[in-house]
């Protein structure tokens, strides 16, 4: 993997909207591919992943993402917003398992919830 | 929790001082890394580090160290820091075979 972009550094959705977070990425292979989420001053937390398989993958806290190869994306969605969704997300690839892989990742995108 | 724990939590220290981060997991992981996250910058990969072999060094200034004694430990030695050191650092750990990293919660730094 050669780059991960997020689109749009916050993204403010109103509570009970759909959340949608975007996910580009750059990649001469099959990738793996990754959401975590971030609230403040914690550590990141896996929110879900592609490796194989199914292209529509489901998540903790409602939350899914779908793998589209021809697109080079892997957005994250869910369909009603809540406010303890408020957080940062970050999108990030490799493009194998092997131990001289690493994550790359997105820049992060906050999550504002309005009330 | 992610079975990753770091400490301490918080860390205020002087440019002349010396302290360490600590990190530690027993979830079976073979690999361990720091991470730097500063505000308004991409997370920055510091240092890996394969069956307790540092196998990456991302031009890191000296005045951070790092040591890995075992599978299970991880620590970052910091001496004569800069403001600008300031951060959130971040361990993370990996199963062989996978992909993904497991995080601890971070030992937010300021450096005075």
């Amino acid at each position: 993997a050669q780059s991960v972009t997020q689109l749009g550094s916050h993204v403010s959705v109103s509570e009970g909207a759909l959340v949608l977070l975007r996910c580009n990425y750059s990649s001469s292979v099959p990738p793996y591919l990754f959401w975590y989420v971030q609230y403040p001053n914690q550590g990141l937390q896996l929110l879900l992943k592609y490796t194989t398989g199914a292209t529509l993958v489901k998540g903790i806290n409602g939350f899914e993402a779908e793998f589209k190869k021809s697109e080079t994306s892997f957005h994250l969605t869910k369909p009603s917003a809540h406010m303890s969704d408020a957080a940062e997300y970050f999108c990030a690839v490799s493009d194998g398992v092997d131990s001289n892989y690493q994550l790359i990742w997105g820049a992060g995108t906050k999550l504002i919830i309005k009330p | 929790e992610t079975g990753v724990t770091q400490t301490p939590r918080h860390l205020v220290m002087g440019m002349t001082n010396k302290k360490s981060l600590k990190c530690e997991q027993h979830l079976g992981h073979n690999a361990m890394y720091w991470y730097k996250q500063s505000a308004k910058k991409p997370l920055e990969l510091m240092f890996v580090y394969n069956f307790k072999e540092q196998t990456e060094n991302n031009s890191v200034p000296s005045r951070f160290s790092p040591e890995c004694p075992n599978s299970s430990h991880l620590f970052l030695h910091l001496h004569t820091l800069q403001p600008e050191d300031s951060a959130l650092y971040l361990c993370a750990s990996r199963l062989p075979g996978t992909a993904e990293a497991f995080f601890g919660q971070g030992t937010r730094l300021t450096v005075v």
